[in-house]
């Protein structure tokens, strides 16, 4: 059971949007910045959005993300196949001391 | 440009030590602001964080795990190594290390893993 609560999976159809939720206590998210990762098939994690909201250097645009309170949202815009991959949030637990992720989100673009 | 290369064996016994060394290219452990971290994920499940170092030694775990982890630095080798002790077939993951920025920014923390290894599947299995 994961720290942080994300749905299993979600889908699309090309060019559409798509938002993938992620929520926790107020000692995680609640407090503390979030990041989110893409995971392609067979592939290591790469990082997406950090500090909430900003994208690392070659992430483009049509992904975004946000936070609430203690939930986060990661957003992505005009879907392509290329998408398809498993999406996970994580940030550090103040009161567990330590890095948590959530579950995982199965992108599928249809 | 920073590159991070898992390496050790990919099938340890149960009730043994499993034993991983994480070799940076492209960074210099020793001079870096970075910590630099292990995170594992078993077949087909998410990620689990496993514990980070920083260049002065610096260890924090996961605390599920942290009677069982020792990570060092080796920063003459420009290294870093992860040891699980007492492993069982729960332990059979894909273990990846990577490099972990983290601070305080506004009385809140900051914790991402901004480069990844490739990633190697440790088998736990007599």
């Amino acid at each position: 059971q994961s720290v942080l609560t994300q749905p299993p999976s979600v889908s699309a159809a090309p060019g559409q949007k798509v938002t993938i939720s992620c929520s926790g206590p107020s000692s995680n998210i609640g407090n503390n910045y979030v990041s989110w990762y893409q995971q392609l098939p067979g592939a290591a994690p790469k990082l997406l959005i950090y500090l909430n909201n900003r994208r690392p250097s070659g992430i483009p645009d049509r992904f975004s993300a946000s936070k609430s309170g203690t939930s986060a949202t990661l957003g992505i815009t005009g879907l392509q196949t290329g998408d398809e991959a498993d999406y996970y949030c994580g940030t550090w637990d103040t009161s567990l001391n330590a890095v948590v992720f959530g579950g995982g989100t199965k992108l599928t673009v249809l | 440009q920073l590159q991070l290369q898992e390496s050790g064996p990919g099938l340890v016994k149960p009730s043994e030590t499993l034993s991983l060394t994480c070799t940076v290219s492209g960074d210099s452990i020793s001079s870096s602001s970075y910590h630099w971290g292990w995170i594992r994920q078993p077949p087909g499940k998410g990620l689990e964080w496993i514990g980070s170092i920083y260049n002065t030694g610096s260890t924090y775990y996961n605390p599920s795990l942290k009677s069982r982890v020792t990570i060092s630095v080796d920063t003459s080798k420009n290294q870093f190594s992860l040891k699980l002790s007492s492993v069982t077939a729960a332990d059979t993951a894909v273990y990846y290390c990577a490099r972990h920025s983290r601070w305080l920014q506004d009385g809140n923390v900051v914790s991402d893993f901004d480069i990844w290894g490739q990633g190697t599947m440790v088998t736990v299995s007599s």
